[in-house]
């Protein structure tokens, strides 16, 4: 089963733009990450925000946690063409990782 | 930085094959996983290993088993290959319990 589910499942926006990206899941958690995935390569750890934070940033990046509602958001800032990847979520469980399937982001030159 | 090499890319193999997939880190990480990745499902965790001869089953291990004999290599081996294990294999580590993981680029396996 799913922990993490991404919204939307597609996002096509104007370089330029912000790009917020939404994660909900089910059950309590220790942390959660965010990851990216360009087309057929692994993905690469983006930034992790611990149960008692609300928000953490990293460059371009913002991630909000709110718990009450089971909830986070990713948001690119200023998105250029190379941020066109796939981004997932993903949230502790019992000595693993639970990934959701993800949210395709198209970065319109 | 974490290096995770996988095997191969690309590895085409035929239904009944025994197949490996390997995978080598060089950053002394206790915890390894193998995930399969098909369109519209996301990642599912087949199997993991937190120290050398420990494996752990994951949500999908039917048809799969795993082998780690040295802490740096974790191997994946398909049994008796089917068409339904064609799909994008990672693997990845993780330096503890609630770090951040570190990905292979993947490999990618037909099975006809």
């Amino acid at each position: 089963s799913q922990q993490g589910e991404e919204d939307p499942q597609a996002l096509s926006i104007q370089e330029g733009e912000n790009a917020t990206m939404n994660c909900s899941y089910k059950t309590s958690i220790n942390n959660l990450q965010w990851y990216r995935q360009n087309s057929g390569r692994g993905l690469v750890h983006l930034i992790l925000i611990r149960s008692n934070e609300r928000e953490k940033h990293s460059g371009r990046l913002r991630v909000t946690l709110d718990t009450s509602k089971k909830s986070s958001s990713l948001l690119i800032t200023a998105s250029r063409a190379a941020d066109t990847a796939s981004y997932f979520c993903a949230t502790d469980s019992s000595y693993k990782l639970i990934f959701g399937s993800g949210t395709r982001l198209l970065v319109r030159p | 930085d974490v290096k995770v090499t996988q095997s191969s890319r690309y590895l085409v193999k035929r239904t009944g094959e025994k197949v490996f997939l390997e995978c080598v880190q060089d950053m002394d990480h206790e915890n390894m996983f193998w995930y399969r990745q098909d369109p519209g499902l996301g990642l599912r965790l087949i199997y993991f290993s937190y120290d050398v001869k420990m494996k752990e089953k994951g949500d999908i291990p039917e048809g799969y088993s795993v082998s780690r004999e040295k802490k740096e290599r974790f191997s994946l081996i398909l049994e008796s290959a089917s068409t339904n294990q064609t799909s994008m294999y990672l693997c990845a580590t993780e330096n503890g319990e609630g770090w951040p993981q570190h990905f292979g680029d993947g490999t990618r396996l037909s099975i006809l």
